[in-house]
């Protein structure tokens, strides 16, 4: 899996688009860059992911720049329950019996102010 | 979307005890499932995958005969830590893909052990 570099912290005022930024510069071909968040005290949750093109969803948008060596995940407006460390890891989506295991770094921790 | 339970949530034992957390997918067959530790303020470290029916595949580092892990149908998967001591003391986490789709995981709300 390619090694992906995060600041390790971000503030956003509520309401506003909160972007995080990732940077995957040794990302091979075949594999994919996946958002997840944890919250607290809390399992992580999956929020997204894509190949090459952007992606939308009801909680995010990922823009994948042309080379693919970096990302942006978008909180379009961010609010108080989005404050949470945000885990950007790029890894091959699927084998055998799904079985593909992530590697986890430090994250990025978003603290959406009032 | 996939649901994966864990029961406990919150578990305090004495030194020496043994304490099994089970992790659950209520929705979806889960043929591997995951078990991660995270210490305060560190990210998630893998301990092992575990897959149903199989001997699971430890990580480097991590003692199998202390964290024992059965997976013995598609929806289960148990996590027991044996003679826990203060330092197992953590935030165990597991998780599970669903079979042939894509490569995201589902987590569990994860289980705090406090060992005194």
């Amino acid at each position: 899996d390619a090694k992906t570099t995060q600041p390790p912290s971000m503030d956003c005022a509520e309401g506003r688009a909160a972007n995080l930024p990732c940077n995957h510069s040794t990302i091979s071909g075949n594999e994919y860059v996946y958002w997840y968040r944890q919250i607290h005290s809390q399992g992580p949750q999956y929020i997204i992911h894509g190949l090459k093109n952007n992606e939308t969803n009801e909680m995010a948008s990922l823009i994948i720049t042309e080379d693919r060596k970096s990302s942006t995940l978008i909180l379009p407006h961010a609010t108080l329950r989005d404050t949470a460390v945000y885990y950007c890891i790029a890894t091959q989506p699927r084998n055998a019996g799904n079985n593909r295991k992530l590697i986890w770094g430090l994250g990025t921790s978003l603290a959406v102010n009032p | 979307g996939a649901v994966v339970s864990q029961h406990p949530s919150r578990v305090i034992c004495k030194s020496g005890t043994s304490v099994k957390i089970e992790c659950r997918s209520l929705d979806f067959q889960a043929t591997t499932m995951f078990w991660y530790r995270q210490f305060p303020k560190q990210s998630l470290m893998l301990m092992a995958t575990s897959n149903e029916g199989s001997k699971a595949t430890y990580e480097q580092g991590v003692e199998k005969d202390k964290f024992l892990i059965n997976h013995a149908s598609l929806t289960l998967s148990t996590l027991t830590v044996t003679s826990a001591h203060p330092e197992d003391s953590s935030f165990y986490i597991c998780s599970a893909g669903l079979a042939g789709g894509p490569g995201k995981q589902y987590f569990g709300p994860g289980t705090r052990l406090t060992v005194l």
